[in-house]
């Protein structure tokens, strides 16, 4: 089992709608999950961070985080040809008894006018 | 703003050269890691560093080597560079356990 697992996509959607962009983690005590934006050819860039349980809001995005189920989401509103690009979710885990942040592969997600 | 450099974007290389990778972040972040990334693969580990002179493997340090002689900066070094090195090559750097800043990535192919 990877250790962070994500759709690959790709996942469209029209302009105006919401992408739900979903990731499943293996470690329990995970504590620190991000998302991060890639566009191609490009680096990633960090879009949201959640540490507790529950609903974090930072304009048309919202991270979800169910630590029980190890499911964290990322839902983007009012989806605009701007947010195409790839989504990494990444999550915090000791291993090899360092801190560590582990990556999914990414969704794609393409958002048509 | 932290601000991680990458020393080059583009990068082409012959079979066979030393490569030297070079990244420098200037916020006094303790951590720094190395990832190559290819269509279909994600990000991979290739060594990460949480301390000056301090160095451990990540997933795929085969072929690779790096160096932490001062905080701020983290060079990877390939000895022998082969085709299969030919990749996106991202530095990133941070506090413990807190968010991961890349610099812009340097694109190397070996030819």
């Amino acid at each position: 089992q990877k250790e962070v697992e994500q759709n690959s996509g790709p996942l469209s959607v029209p302009e105006g709608a919401i992408a739900s962009l979903n990731c499943t983690y293996s470690d329990r005590v995970s504590q620190s999950f991000f998302w991060y934006r890639q566009y191609s050819g490009k680096s990633p860039e960090l879009i949201m961070s959640i540490y507790s349980n529950g609903d974090k809001e930072d304009g048309r995005f919202t991270a979800q985080l169910n630590k029980a189920s190890q499911y964290v989401s990322l839902l983007i509103r009012d989806s605009q040809p701007s947010d195409s690009a790839t989504y990494l979710c990444a999550v915090n885990m000791i291993a090899g008894g360092y801190n560590k942040l582990i990556f999914g592969a990414g969704t794609r997600l393409a958002v048509h006018p | 703003d932290v601000k991680v450099t990458q020393s080059s974007r583009y990068l082409v290389k012959r079979t066979g050269e030393k490569v030297f990778l070079e990244c420098v972040q200037d916020m006094d972040h303790e951590n720094m890691f190395w990832y190559r990334q290819d269509p279909g693969l994600g990000l991979r580990l290739i060594y990460f560093s949480y301390d000056v002179k301090m160095k451990e493997k990540g997933d795929i340090p085969e072929g690779y080597s790096v160096s932490r002689e001062k905080k701020e900066r983290f060079s990877l070094i390939l000895e022998s560079a082969s085709t299969n090195q030919t990749s996106m090559y991202l530095c990133a750097s941070r506090l413990v356990a807190e968010k991961l800043f890349f610099g812009s990535g340097t694109q190397l192919s070996v030819l």
